[in-house]
């Protein structure tokens, strides 16, 4: 199975500021990622797909980037709804797989 | 609106069978494929399994491979999994989610919650 890997696990931002979360893939996956948000309780929210697709109704603060191994989630001026869990997903081969999460915190 | 919802959950023992099931609405339900997703109590998201159009293709977690079946009714609008032999790491909210084509899951349901405990 292709392993995802996120980074930081926990970050705390404040307000305004720029924030980006890495994934890293155990092998080439293309642009096949997706990033999802997640807030206590709920489903978890679409965000970006192809790696750097905005998904209809997602604020245009969120971007994304990447190919291959190496791909980043940008939050380009946080704001106090974006708390919560941020997850990577690939969906090149089966088994598809998950990032382990990025806990977001506003300071 | 696009709506999944998620129903059969609930407690039960170590090696006992349960039979989750997910009623789409709000869209076509036998052109996308749709996934199964759970997530253990404070622990992060895992892939379980998906099936295509027409139940053309199964995939499965290795984690639930042999034990889990997933399966459709699209005359009802409805995606199913059967899970046996489950076991205590089984315990989790499963959700179900759409596919959309070459984009990751853009709906998802909000989830039953699976405990296997004696």
């Amino acid at each position: 199975d292709i392993q995802l890997t996120q980074s930081p696990s926990t970050l705390s931002a404040s307000v305004g500021d720029r924030v980006t979360i890495t994934c890293r893939a155990s092998q080439s996956i293309s642009s096949w990622l997706a990033w999802y948000q997640q807030k206590p309780g709920k489903a978890p929210n679409l965000l970006i797909y192809r790696a750097s697709i905005l998904q209809s109704g997602v604020p245009s603060r969120f971007s994304g980037s990447g190919s291959g191994t190496e791909f980043s989630l940008t939050i380009g001026s946080l704001q106090p709804g974006d708390f919560g869990t941020y997850y990577c997903q690939q969906y090149y081969v089966y088994s598809w797989t998950f990032g382990q999460g990025t806990r977001v915190q506003i300071k | 609106e696009v709506q999944l919802v998620e129903s059969g959950g609930g407690l039960v023992k170590p090696g006992g069978s349960l039979r989750l099931s997910c009623a789409g609405s709000g869209f076509t339900f036998s052109t996308y494929s749709i996934n199964w997703v759970r997530q253990a109590p404070g622990k992060g998201l895992e892939w379980v399994a998906s099936i295509s159009t027409s139940s053309s293709y199964v995939y499965y977690a290795d984690s639930v491979k042999g034990r889990f079946t997933i399966s459709r009714d699209d005359a009802k609008n409805s995606l199913f999994l059967q899970m046996s032999s489950l076991r205590a790491d089984d315990t989790a909210v499963y959700y179900c989610a759409r596919v959309q084509s070459l984009a990751g899951l853009d709906y998802w349901g909000r989830g039953t919650l699976v405990t296997v405990s004696s």
